[in-house]
């Protein structure tokens, strides 16, 4: 199946720092991202939907300021929390999809956020 | 909003012996796509088994298949022969078929499946 990298895998940051994760399609073009965001031991809450060239849809209650999108080439996208803050540590996980490819969304390996 | 409803959090098998795991979805669309997806430890999510719904045959993956009943709204995932490395949270997902457009996944609460040696 298709390969999607996610890097870092986990990162640790002062509270009021930003972080940045990328989410890369290593081998197709990817014309649509999702992020999501899980809590331990629960389901995947999407935070917003990328599309290659355009504005990313977020979420309702998912803060756009706070959880910066961009989705410059059809290869990555990347996810910036800005001034982060404990509240904000949790585990991010991003997916990519090709339309045509049975229309499967092929995850990254997720990144583990700790704000202290 | 579409629901996806898992209503068991927390299942558990003897290895070699079969298992099957519940969902079931609420929509009022016709055409979507169902899928099962598997999150071992290392929270890798994996596609396990997908299924579109204007196809009556249930899909099967080697020792995976699914019952998918339309008019019930129900799509569970049946282990057979279950392994040491089945052991995972579950999540079962639902998304429309828009065509070009990709839409987005509704996910399950997901179950935690313990395969018990």
């Amino acid at each position: 199946g298709a390969v999607v990298s996610q890097h870092p895998s986990w990162v640790i940051c002062k509270s009021g720092t930003s972080v940045k994760i990328e989410c890369r399609s290593l081998d197709f073009q990817a014309t649509t991202m999702f992020w999501y965001r899980q809590f331990p031991k629960q389901s995947l809450m999407l935070m917003a939907t990328s599309n290659e060239g355009s504005k990313a849809t977020y979420e309702q209650g998912v803060e756009k300021d706070k959880f910066l999108i961009n989705h410059a080439s059809l290869t990555l996208s990347t996810l910036t929390v800005t001034s982060a803050h404990p509240e904000d540590s949790s585990f991010y996980i991003c997916s990519a999809s090709l339309v045509g490819a049975k229309n499967i969304q092929y995850f990254g390996a997720g990144t583990r956020l700790s704000v202290l | 909003a579409q629901t996806v409803t898992q209503s068991q959090p927390e299942m558990s098998v003897q290895e070699a012996e079969t298992v099957t795991l519940s969902c079931t979805y609420d929509t009022s669309e016709s055409d979507y796509y169902l899928f099962w997806y598997k999150q071992p430890p290392s929270r890798q999510m994996i596609l396990v088994i997908r299924q579109e719904a204007y196809k009556q045959q249930n899909a099967t993956e080697n020792r995976f298949s699914v019952n998918f009943q339309k008019a019930a709204k129900s799509f569970s995932l049946k282990i057979s022969d279950s392994q040491l490395g089945d052991a995972a949270m579950y999540f079962c997902a639902y998304r429309e078929d828009r065509g070009s457009t990709l839409g987005r996944l509704y996910f399950g609460r997901g179950t935690q499946l313990t395969v018990w040696p």
